[in-house]
């Protein structure tokens, strides 16, 4: 067990509606990311939260929006759905490191599935 | 740009085999993170290794070790008498310095990885 949690652990919903995933890092990190695992991207960085502020974008989508809050806990939420959204969404957290990143360590994933 | 190979896709050995999961990196940092991951039938992520770039020590963890050669711009991982419990995903990342923007993790496709009994 990693100490990061992620809720729901699946979802099933529909093109063109919205959901949002959740996560929770682990006791003391501050920063928070998100990863996109698909059939053809692989796994694919989104996006980066350190305590509250956005550090790092990648490949996400302008329909795709995230936040961190007070708590540190982070939300990935996603609208307009479409099928190749479908996907494990990873969120991982660590310890902000500088000069040295720290390790990244992986919830259990949140599986969408958009019919 | 980052870009991290594996360039094998899919290995199956039997039991007890020792079998070496290649891995190789691209980047212009002169300071760089590789690690290694596992991904089991369950599906989440976990970390098995980081090694810094400018350490170039090998390491061994029980039957795993890893090959570090900055030369090749390679970082291996070999399981040595390997168990049905190694069956999973490996994935090789890797990750920039500590400056802003450049902790993302930049993953291989991965390598399925199947210990037949």
């Amino acid at each position: 067990d990693s100490g990061v949690t992620q809720t729901p652990k699946h979802l099933i919903t529909a093109t063109g509606q919205r959901v949002t995933l959740r996560c929770s890092p682990r006791s003391g990190d501050l920063s928070v990311y998100w990863y996109q695992q698909s059939l053809d991207q692989g796994l694919q960085f989104l996006i980066q939260y350190y305590n509250g502020e956005e550090r790092a974008k990648g490949n996400i989508l302008e329909r795709f929006s995230a936040q961190q809050f007070p708590d540190l806990h982070s939300e990935l939420n996603l609208s307009s759905l479409e099928l190749g959204d479908s996907a494990l969404y990873f969120c991982a957290s660590s310890a902000y490191g500088r000069p040295t990143p720290l390790t990244q360590y992986f919830g259990p994933g949140t599986r969408l599935t958009v019919l | 740009a980052q870009k991290v190979t594996q360039a094998q896709t899919e290995i199956s050995v039997v039991e007890k085999e020792d079998v070496t999961l290649d891995c190789v990196y691209e980047t212009r940092d002169t300071t760089y993170y590789l690690f290694w991951y596992k991904q089991p039938p369950s599906g989440e992520l976990v970390f098995l290794i980081r090694r810094n770039s400018f350490d170039e020590q090998n390491e061994i963890s029980g039957r795993y070790s890893w090959n570090f050669q900055k030369s090749t711009s390679s970082f291996n991982f070999t399981i040595t008498a390997s168990q049905v419990v190694d069956s999973a995903v490996y994935f090789c990342a890797l990750s920039g310095g500590g400056r802003q923007g450049a902790q993302k993790l930049v993953f291989g496709q991965g390598t399925r990885l199947t210990i037949n009994p």
